[in-house]
C-alpha cells in the first residue's frame, strides 16, 4: 500500500520555462511534506517542506502547494535550469508519536538546454 | 562536520553471508534511520531509531538488525544475505523532530549474488 504516490516516473522541461512535480497521499493524518533532490551516485539532499497548517511555501525558486482536501502536493521550480535535472522524492511525516519519514517514488526530471 | 558517512561504498556478498553496513554522523543527532532505494519503489524505511538504545521497525524490516549503542552510530546488519536484499542503502539523520529536514549519507550500494 503506497501512501505517498508521484505518478509520473518522469518529466522533460525546457531550460527557463517552470516544472511541476506532483505528489499524492492518501493517511489524512499526515501533517508535514518535504521534497528532496537526489542526483546519481549521492544520497537525497533535501529541497524545501510545508507543514499542513500552511498551503505554500516559497524559497528561491521553488514553490511547494499542499492542498489538504485534494491530498495532493506540488512543487514548481521557476525557471528551470539544466542543474535540476535530478530525481525528486516527495516524504509525507506524521508528527505526533512517530519519527517515520514515507517517501514516494521519485520524479526524474530533465531540462533541456 | 563530515555529515553522514557511510562504509563501505560498495559490497558483493554472496547469499546466505552477513555483513554490516557502517552509518556514522557527527551532527549530534538524535534520529537516524536506514533506507533501501530501488528502482521504481523510491526510499523505503528499514529502520529507525530516535535516540541511543531505542530503536523500531520501518516498512521493511525483515532480514535486517540494528542497534544503536551512541548517538553517532547506527550499523544496520544484514543477518544472512538474500538476492532480494540487492540494493542501495541509505543512512541519514536528523535533529530529533519531524519539523527538521534529514541529512542522507552517499549511501552503500549492495550486491548479493
Amino acid at each position: 500500500d503506497q501512501q505517498v504516490k508521484q505518478n509520473s516516473p518522469s518529466l522533460s522541461v525546457q531550460e527557463g520555462r517552470i516544472s511541476i512535480l506532483n505528489c499524492d497521499y492518501t493517511n489524512s493524518m499526515f501533517d508535514y511534506f518535504l521534497w528532496y533532490k537526489k542526483y546519481p551516485a549521492e544520497g537525497p539532499t533535501f529541497l524545501i517542506s510545508i507543514s499542513s497548517i500552511k498551503d505554500k511555501n516559497e524559497d528561491g525558486r521553488f514553490t511547494v502547494f499542499l492542498n489538504k482536501s485534494a491530498k495532493h502536493l506540488s512543487l514548481h521550480i521557476v525557471p528551470s535550469q539544466p542543474g535540476d535535472s535530478a530525481v525528486y522524492f516527495c516524504a509525507a511525516s506524521l508528527t505526533s508519536g512517530t519519527y517515520k519519514y514515507i517517501f514516494g517514488t521519485g520524479t526524474r526530471l530533465k531540462v533541456l538546454a | 562536520n563530515a555529515g553522514v558517512t557511510q562504509t563501505p561504498k560498495f559490497q558483493v556478498l554472496k547469499t546466505g553471508q552477513s555483513m554490516t553496513l557502517q552509518c556514522a554522523q557527527d551532527m549530534n543527532h538524535e534520529y537516524m534511520s536506514w533506507y533501501r532505494q530501488d528502482p521504481g519503489m523510491g526510499l523505503r524505511l528499514i529502520h529507525y531509531s530516535v535516540g541511543a538504545g531505542i530503536t523500531d521497525q520501518g516498512e521493511v524490516p525483515n532480514g535486517y538488525n540494528v542497534s544503536r549503542s551512541t548517538t553517532e552510530d547506527f550499523p544496520l546488519r544484514l543477518l544472512s544475505a538474500a538476492p532480494s536484499q540487492t540494493s542501495v542503502y541509505f543512512c541519514a539523520s536528523n535533529p530529533g523532530t519531524v519539523f527538521y529536514e534529514q541529512y542522507f549519507g552517499p549511501g552503500t550500494r549492495l550486491t548479493v549474488t
